[in-house]
């Protein structure tokens, strides 16, 4: 099956600098990749997704990279706000029926203001 | 148009004791999910509906059972609780079609078992 690896675990960065969160996946099946983002004690958020026949998408400061030869995808965030502080996870899906998601194990994001 | 609702919240039980955790969606979504997040560890998938009369185990199915109860719920069962399943369960929710496949996700579950 899908096996999706994110980095780093966590990552803590100045208000207004820019965060990077990496995920690698092993199906080359695999042409779905959403991001998802949870506040403490809430449910997981969708933020942004891609798909295979994409390279990059950018939403305001988020935006995310693709490299379907490398079979990894980015997250990148820029002038991060406190209210960025989440944890994010990644991941992959074969959009074959079920679209059934596998997830990164997640990338705790502090942002000190 | 509540999305997709999951009881109850939190809930306490005793080693071997038994529950039924309700996920209920009102989006006419076909696939629904059973999720399980422990620190450290991401979402875990524990056993998947693509479609009304159809389930499958996901990553970490022993010791669960589902039923697809009609199109809109979806129900996971602990038949005798052990302390390794002390968690945060989470239902979810996706589209069928390729323009659709956003997940949602219930409010989850905090379980505790002693």
């Amino acid at each position: 099956g899908e096996n999706v690896e994110q980095h780093p675990s966590t990552l803590s960065v100045q208000e207004g600098d820019s965060a990077v969160i990496k995920c690698t996946y092993s199906d080359s099946a695999s042409n779905y990749f959403p991001w998802y983002k949870q506040e403490l004690g809430k449910r997981p958020q969708l933020i942004i997704d891609i798909r295979s026949n994409v390279g990059e998408k950018k939403d305001q400061r988020i935006a995310v990279t693709l490299n379907k030869t490398a079979k990894h995808f980015s997250l990148h965030i820029t002038e991060t706000q406190p209210e960025d502080s989440a944890v994010y996870f990644c991941a992959a899906s074969s959009g074959a029926g079920s679209y059934q998601l596998t997830f990164g194990k997640g990338t705790k994001l502090s942002v000190i203001p | 148009n509540a999305g997709v609702t999951q009881t109850p919240k939190f809930q306490v039980l005793k080693t071997g004791q038994s529950m039924t955790l309700q996920c209920a969606q009102d989006m006419n979504h076909n696939s629904m999910y059973w999720y399980r997040q422990d620190p450290g560890m991401g979402l875990r998938l524990i056993y998947y509906s693509a479609s009304e009369g159809t389930t499958d185990k996901g990553e970490v199915p022993n010791g669960y059972n589902v039923s697809r109860l009609n199109k809109r719920e979806f129900s996971l069962r602990l038949e005798s609780a052990a302390p390794s399943q002390t968690s945060v369960y989470f239902c979810a929710s996706i589209g069928s079609t390729r323009a659709n496949t956003e997940a949602f996700f219930g409010q989850g579950t905090r379980l505790t078992v002693v």
